[in-house]
């Protein structure tokens, strides 16, 4: 069965600081791999996804994340870290017609 | 565009009594997605729409739960009776296309509370 593992519940870091939020997959074949994030009273947000190609890719907010198929993972990254950032981010899992698996989410905490 | 909408934001009930969740998907989209989060778990497939046919509902919990999706637009998910362990955050999303490569728009969610 897949599954998500976000290691991290909550991660505070300073404004301007880099980032990099933890995600680790288990699925069986090929995965489409995604980033979510819920600001406070918001509905999920895709932030990037992966399905082929590149193992770096780019999303909104100047967010990427880089899949490494050898550690199963699928970490999420910024170079600096704006105080809006604040939020809850979900790693989430799926392929073909599989529906998605989430992660427990990361709540990130940014600090002036 | 009008996103996707939930309706209520917030439900509070007593155990036994009923409750029904509201969502209206992105106009166009086929595919509508039901999910829930108990608090600091992770968010839980429960169902999938293609239209108005269920076409995966194996996350549901119980018969205690009943999604319907009328004429293939908005769709309801009642609860009845309620549990306390019912309590969670349901989320809806709505998608274009069934592969799951394709973005699915996120609802705000509602807030139920089962005292």
């Amino acid at each position: 069965a897949q599954s998500v593992t976000q290691p991290d519940i909550h991660i505070t870091v300073s404004e301007g600081a880099s980032l990099e939020l933890r995600c680790n997959y288990s699925y069986g074949a090929t995965p489409y791999l995604f980033w979510y994030v819920q600001s406070p009273g918001q509905g999920l947000q895709l932030l990037l996804k992966y399905f082929s190609g590149d193992t770096l890719v780019q999303g909104i907010k100047g967010f990427e994340a880089e899949f490494k198929r050898s550690q199963s993972s699928f970490n999420l990254r910024k170079p600096s870290v704006h105080w809006s950032d604040a939020a809850e981010y979900f790693c989430a899992v799926g392929g073909g017609y599989q529906k998605v698996t989430f992660g427990t989410g990361t709540k990130l905490q940014v600090i002036p | 565009e009008a996103g996707v909408t939930q309706f209520p934001s917030h439900s509070v009930i007593e155990k036994g009594q009923t409750v029904t969740l509201r969502c209206d998907p992105i106009s166009g989209h086929d595919n509508l997605y039901w999910y829930r989060r108990v608090m600091g778990k992770e968010i839980k497939f429960l169902l999938h729409f293609v239209k108005e046919s269920k076409q995966d509902e194996s996350g549901m919990p119980n018969n205690r739960f009943l999604a319907e999706r009328t004429g293939g637009t908005y769709s309801t998910l009642k609860v009845q009776p309620a549990e306390l362990e019912d309590s969670g955050v349901y989320f809806c999303a709505s998608s274009q296309g069934a592969v799951s490569y394709n973005e699915q728009f996120f609802g705000p969610g509602t807030r139920l509370t089962v005292l």
